[in-house]
């Protein structure tokens, strides 16, 4: 069965500062990968996702992720932070080889930006 | 376009009560996904209906079921509830069953079970 691990449930970090979201997969085989928010008392909102081709993916509101095979990740960067992305950022992965389309999730990272 | 809705936003029950769910997807999306979001356990995979059918299930016990019906909304039955199942409730739908196809998610089913 895969897995998704999450490092850090909480990150606070400066208004302008770089966010890093760590997110590391297993899988036998590279599995599409995706990146959530979700806002407090809301849904998910998917931030980016990687399917195949290029490894750096850009989403939306200015955040980034790249697809590392030999490290098994896919950590979501945004190079400054502000009071907006303050919410809870979840990754996700859709196992190719797995009976069903179904999304397996990490435990999550609640983003704190200090102004 | 409107996104998936879900009804009702919040629901009180209590022990042993049954509850029903409701989801519409968004237009033309033919897959419904279900997943709970309970307090430390994380966003779990619940139920995938895909043209009507029930295509795979998460680790949860009968009592959870639900169903697709021909206009591709969904509704999610929890029968005998528990405390545990207090939880957020996300529906969401995608356009084909690929599993490259993002999922789109709804704000959620707030359940509280006293």
């Amino acid at each position: 069965a895969q897995s998704v691990t999450q490092l850090g449930s909480h990150v606070s970090v400066s208004e302008g500062a770089l966010v890093l979201l760590r997110c590391n997969y297993s899988s036998s085989v590279p599995p599409y990968l995706f990146w959530y928010v979700q806002y407090p008392n809301q849904g998910l909102q998917l931030l980016l996702k990687y399917t195949t081709g290029a490894t750096l993916v850009k989403g939306i509101n200015g955040f980034e992720a790249e697809f590392k095979k030999s490290e098994t990740s896919f950590h979501l960067t945004k190079p400054s932070a502000h009071m907006s992305d303050a919410a809870e950022y979840f990754c996700a992965v859709s196992d190719l080889k797995a009976a069903g389309n179904k999304l397996t999730f990490g435990g999550g990272t609640r983003v704190l930006v200090k102004p | 376009e409107a996104g998936v809705t879900q009804s009702p936003t919040h629901l009180i029950k209590t022990r042993g009560q049954q509850v029903t769910l409701r989801c519409s997807p968004i237009s033309g999306h033919t897959s419904v996904y279900w997943y709970q979001q309970a307090l430390g356990l994380g966003l779990q995979f619940l139920l995938w209906y895909d043209e009507g059918e029930e295509r795979n299930r998460g680790n949860f016990p009968p009592r959870f079921s639900g169903r697709q019906f021909p206009n591709y909304s969904s509704e999610l039955n929890v029968n005998a509830l528990e405390l545990e199942d207090s939880a957020l409730y996300l529906c969401a739908s995608s356009f084909s069953r690929s599993s490259y196809n993002e999922q789109f998610f709804g704000p959620g089913t707030r359940l509280t079970v006293l």
